[in-house]
């Protein structure tokens, strides 16, 4: 079966530091990967998706950077952190229909 | 790109009455319109989806409706129970490529 894995859960950074959030996939090949950011009481904005290794796309101008350096890893960047950073990371996969999130991660910068 | 949009953001319903949320969309190519209940702290999860090639679809107690002409899909919930109090988002993709979520409903089930 297929699982997706992200990490840290939570996570408290000063302004100005660099971030690296990582997820992986397993189970499955040449999955679509997503990043998407949930601000507190509002929807989820997708801000990267790919479609292959290499291949980044990025949906709305921002500090942040993603990579795919593997099918199956997905790492979302910043190389500093601004206050309007924080909020809840989800990264997701899809083979096409059904999208599966990760636990999600809960940046604080301070 | 597709723009999708929900309403209303915030839904208290007695329990045992229907809950209603309604989204529109902007991209007529758009062919997949699947729900996703995400409980307080933890991950969106869907619940329920639909193709542009029916009109409803049904699953117990939750259904979707879909509108191609106008453009907006529904989700209803009947019956409702307090494990329904949750948010709910709405998307919208076209050949499921990329999904564009509508901005959620706050879903509370008064017992």
């Amino acid at each position: 079966s297929q699982t997706i894995h992200q990490w840290p859960a939570t996570l408290v950074q000063p302004v100005g530091s660099p971030l690296s959030l990582e997820c992986t996939v397993e189970g499955t090949s040449n999955p679509n990967l997503y990043w998407y950011r949930q601000a507190a009481g509002r929807g989820l904005q997708l801000l990267f998706y790919s479609v292959g290794i290499g291949q980044i796309s990025s949906e709305v101008p921002q500090n942040l950077s993603a990579s795919r350096p593997q099918d199956r890893q997905f790492i979302l960047s910043s190389k500093k952190l601004l206050l309007s950073d924080s909020g809840f990371y989800l990264c997701a996969w899809s083979l096409g229909t059904e999208a599966f999130f990760g636990q999600g991660t809960r940046l604080t910068v301070v | 790109g597709e723009n999708v949009e929900q309403h209303p953001s915030t839904l208290s319903v007695q329990e045992g009455d229907s809950a209603v949320i309604k989204c529109t969309y902007s991209d007529s190519a758009s062919n997949y319109f699947p729900w996703y209940k995400q409980e307080l702290g933890k991950r969106p999860q869907l619940i329920i989806d639909i193709r542009s090639n029916v009109g409803e679809k049904k699953d117990q107690r939750i259904a979707v409706t879909l509108n191609k002409t106008a453009k907006h899909f529904s989700l209803h919930i009947t019956e409702t129970q307090p494990e329904d109090s949750a948010v709910y988002f709405c998307a919208a993709t076209h050949n499921d490529y990329k999904l564009s979520f509508g901005a959620g409903t706050t879903v509370t089930v008064r017992a």
